[in-house]
């Protein structure tokens, strides 16, 4: 596609459920980065893929976070037993190897009640 | 751990006003970038500046990079309500892949 998308753009659920969140990113980029946004701050790192390893996953708040990726495309970020304070905006990210232009999709936002 | 402190967290200015947003850190980046973000979107680029001194122009926004690669600045000239957003400086790492964000500054020009 043109951009990179990502699905849910909404996404509402009970504490404790799992969620699974989608990036579908530029076609050609291998790289493809995950990150989260709080209302209102920057954003946080969680993890970096380069095509389907994880070199850096350093940023995943905790064992109930995880992602994966199929080849050099399409993303998942799993989040199992969500709490309140998971609630924010997930935004996705993908570039080339160099130089690392990070070209952003609009983010699913996550709320979890 | 690489901090980015940027300030002012919050703006908020006339139509036609100057305004200068700072982005600072303990750390040496070998890039930092600056993104503007509207809400409900994904932030944008706006540029990336790499050597140490550096400035770059861009139409009304002049971004500038310290000489010792650890702050940056951006200066916007006659703001428009258009400029409206959050502004987020970035720095990068040549040898990872990830980017450590500020946490932004709010801009709000009013007409």
């Amino acid at each position: 596609g043109a951009g990179v998308s990502q699905s849910p753009s909404n996404k509402v659920t009970e504490k404790g459920k799992d969620v699974e969140l989608r990036c579908d990113p530029i076609s050609g980029h291998t790289a493809l980065y995950w990150y989260r946004q709080r209302l209102g701050q920057g954003l946080e790192f969680l993890i970096y893929f380069q095509g389907n390893s994880a070199p850096d996953k350093s940023g995943l708040p905790s064992d109930r976070f995880s992602a994966e990726r199929t080849g050099e495309s399409v993303s998942t970020l799993t989040i199992q037993r969500t709490q309140q304070e998971d609630s924010a905006v997930y935004l996705c990210a993908s570039s080339l190897p160099t130089p690392r232009r990070q070209f952003f999709g609009p983010g699913t936002r996550l709320t979890v009640l | 751990t690489q901090l980015l402190e940027q300030s002012p967290q919050f703006l908020s200015i006339q139509e036609g006003e100057n305004l200068t947003v700072y982005c600072n850190s303990s750390s040496v980046f070998s890039s930092l970038q600056w993104y503007r973000q509207e809400p409900g979107e994904g932030p944008v680029l706006l540029v990336t500046v790499v050597t140490g001194g550096e400035v770059k122009k861009l139409k009304r926004l002049t971004f500038q990079f310290g000489d010792a690669r650890k702050d940056s600045s951006l200066h916007i000239t006659a703001a428009q309500p258009g400029d409206t957003g959050l502004y987020l400086c970035a720095g990068g790492d040549t040898n990872a892949g990830k980017s450590t964000f500020g946490d932004g500054t709010t801009l709000t020009v009013k007409p």
